[in-house]
């Protein structure tokens, strides 16, 4: 079945760091995929999504590209703030699993000053 | 757009009672609404899958008697903990998915304490 799995944190950062987050993906079908992020204390927000090769998403200076090739969905910023430390979690959907989200574990970031 | 609400946002109730939790899109229509589970330090563990007018899909290992889910209407999903217990306490998250759409919107989550 599909799998998303994501590097394992927490990832800990000086601010203005750059950042990038790893996460792969199986599925068998043509997969949507996602960041979410968790703020401290708050609901799951959606970050960024991508819903076919090659497609980039971004947000907040946020940014992951499609990768079919190497079925990959890495989140990346340039310059990373303490208002950014957060848990973060990729995640697919398709078809296939009637739209059902599949989660990667999550990874803790944390921004230093 | 795409809002959606759950009620309440925490509660604390003691071992033995049942607890209703209310799942809302507030502007559009969802079919299929989803409830999560999630433990400190974890990920989203999904609960089950709830469509409007039939019975809700539960996942393995979660008890369909403990956990009553009734999605009575294209807006409004419920989740009851029935005789709750300490270890029923979590973080209790909904999701909803627009009729004709991939993409779920979540709702900020219920904290339960069970005491």
């Amino acid at each position: 079945g599909d799998s998303v799995t994501q590097m394992e944190g927490p990832v800990t950062l000086s601010e203005e760091a750059c950042l990038t987050i790893n996460c792969t993906y199986t599925a068998t079908g043509y997969p949507s995929l996602f960041w979410y992020v968790q703020y401290p204390g708050e609901g799951l927000q959606l970050l960024l999504k991508a819903t076919k090769a090659d497609d980039k998403g971004s947000n907040k200076g946020f940014e992951a590209t499609y990768r079919k090739e190497t079925t990959s969905f890495h989140l990346e910023k340039g310059s990373v703030q303490v208002s950014d430390s957060a848990v973060y979690f990729c995640a697919l959907s398709d078809l296939d699993s009637n739209y059902q989200l599949i989660w990667g574990a999550g990874t803790k970031l944390i921004i230093k000053p | 757009g795409a809002v959606v609400s759950q009620h309440p946002s925490w509660v604390i109730c003691k071992s033995g009672t049942s607890v209703k939790i209310e799942c809302r899109s507030l502007d559009f229509q969802a079919t299929t609404m989803f409830w999560y589970r999630q433990f400190p330090k974890q990920s989203l563990m999904l609960m089950a899958t709830s469509n409007e007018g039939s019975k809700a899909t539960y996942e393995q290992g979660v008890e369909k008697d403990k956990f009553l889910i009734n999605h009575a209407s294209l807006t409004l999903s419920t989740l009851t903990v029935t005789s709750a217990h300490p270890e029923d306490s979590s973080f209790y998250i909904c999701s909803a998915l627009p009729t004709s759409s991939y993409e779920q919107y979540f709702g900020p989550g219920t904290r339960l304490t069970v005491t």
